[in-house]
C-alpha cells in the first residue's frame, strides 16, 4: 500500500510570493491533514479537510489556505510569504470515520524556505 | 502553559538498554494517545496508539497512559542503534487535531 506523497520535496521561494504545496494521500483515506514542522517549534496543527471541506483549523494566519479535491488529495497555499514561514509542512491522512479516524499516517513533508 | 510537555533531550543510552520516553499533559479532555518516531529529514512514523489509559505492547515497544496523572510513557526494551530518532507524543481528544510534544532526540550507541 502507497504511502502519504508530497511534493515537492523542497521548495524555495521569497518573501511575499506564494507558494502551493500537494499531498496525496492513502488509497481509502478521505481526511488530509497539513501540519508545520518550524525548529524549535515543534509539530503544529494547521488545517483539516474532509470530503473536500475545511472542517478545523489551527492558529494560523488567513495567508495559510488550502482545498482537498474530488480524489481527497490536497493542496496548501501560503500567500504573502514570510521569513517565519520556513519550516517543513507536513501531510497527514487517515479514515474519515470510526475509531480510526485518529490515526494520522504521515508523508514524507515538503521543506519551504523563504529567503 | 503548554498543552503537551515533552523534554527534549537529549537522550543517549547503550545498545541493549531500557529506554523511558515520557510526555505530561495539561487537557484531561485529550482521549487518543500516539507515539511517533522521526528519522532525520523525514515524516513521523506512526509507532503506538493508544486510547484512553491502559498499556499496550507491540514487540520491543510498550506505551502507557495515566489519564489520572496526565501522563503518558513509551518504553523501547533491548535499544537497538537503529532506534536512534526523534520521538514525539501525540494526543487528541477526538476533534481530528493532534496536539504534539516538543519530541525527545534519542541516541542509541553501539
Amino acid at each position: 500500500e502507497a504511502g502519504v506523497t508530497q511534493s515537492p520535496t523542497h521548495l524555495i521561494k521569497t518573501r511575499g510570493q506564494q507558494a502551493t504545496l500537494r499531498c496525496s494521500p492513502i488509497s481509502g483515506h478521505t481526511s488530509v491533514y497539513w501540519y508545520q514542522q518550524a525548529l524549535g517549534l515543534g509539530l503544529q496543527f494547521l488545517l483539516w479537510y474532509d470530503e473536500g471541506e475545511e472542517r478545523n483549523r489551527g492558529n494560523f494566519p488567513p495567508r495559510f489556505s488550502g482545498r482537498q479535491f474530488p480524489n481527497y488529495s490536497s493542496e496548501l497555499n501560503v500567500n504573502a510569504l514570510e521569513l517565519e514561514d520556513s519550516a517543513l509542512y507536513l501531510c497527514a491522512s487517515s479514515r474519515g470515520q470510526g475509531p480510526s479516524q485518529e490515526t494520522q499516517y504521515f508523508g514524507p513533508g515538503t521543506r519551504l524556505l523563504v529567503l | 502553559q503548554k498543552e503537551v510537555e515533552q523534554d527534549p533531550g537529549p537522550l543517549s543510552v547503550p545498545e541493549g538498554a531500557i529506554v523511558s520516553l515520557n510526555c505530561t499533559y495539561s487537557n484531561s479532555a485529550f482521549q487518543y494517545f500516539m507515539w511517533y518516531r522521526q528519522y532525520s529529514r523525514k515524516g513521523p512514523e506512526l509507532l503506538m496508539y493508544t486510547y484512553s489509559s491502559g498499556n499496550k505492547e507491540d514487540g520491543r515497544f510498550t506505551a502507557q497512559v495515566d489519564k489520572s496523572s496526565k501522563y503518558i510513557s513509551l518504553f523501547i526494551r533491548d535499544s537497538q542503534p537503529s532506534d536512534s530518532a526523534t520521538y514525539l507524543c501525540a494526543m487528541s481528544t477526538g476533534a481530528q487535531k493532534l496536539v504534539f510534544g516538543q519530541g525527545t532526540r534519542l541516541t542509541i550507541n553501539p
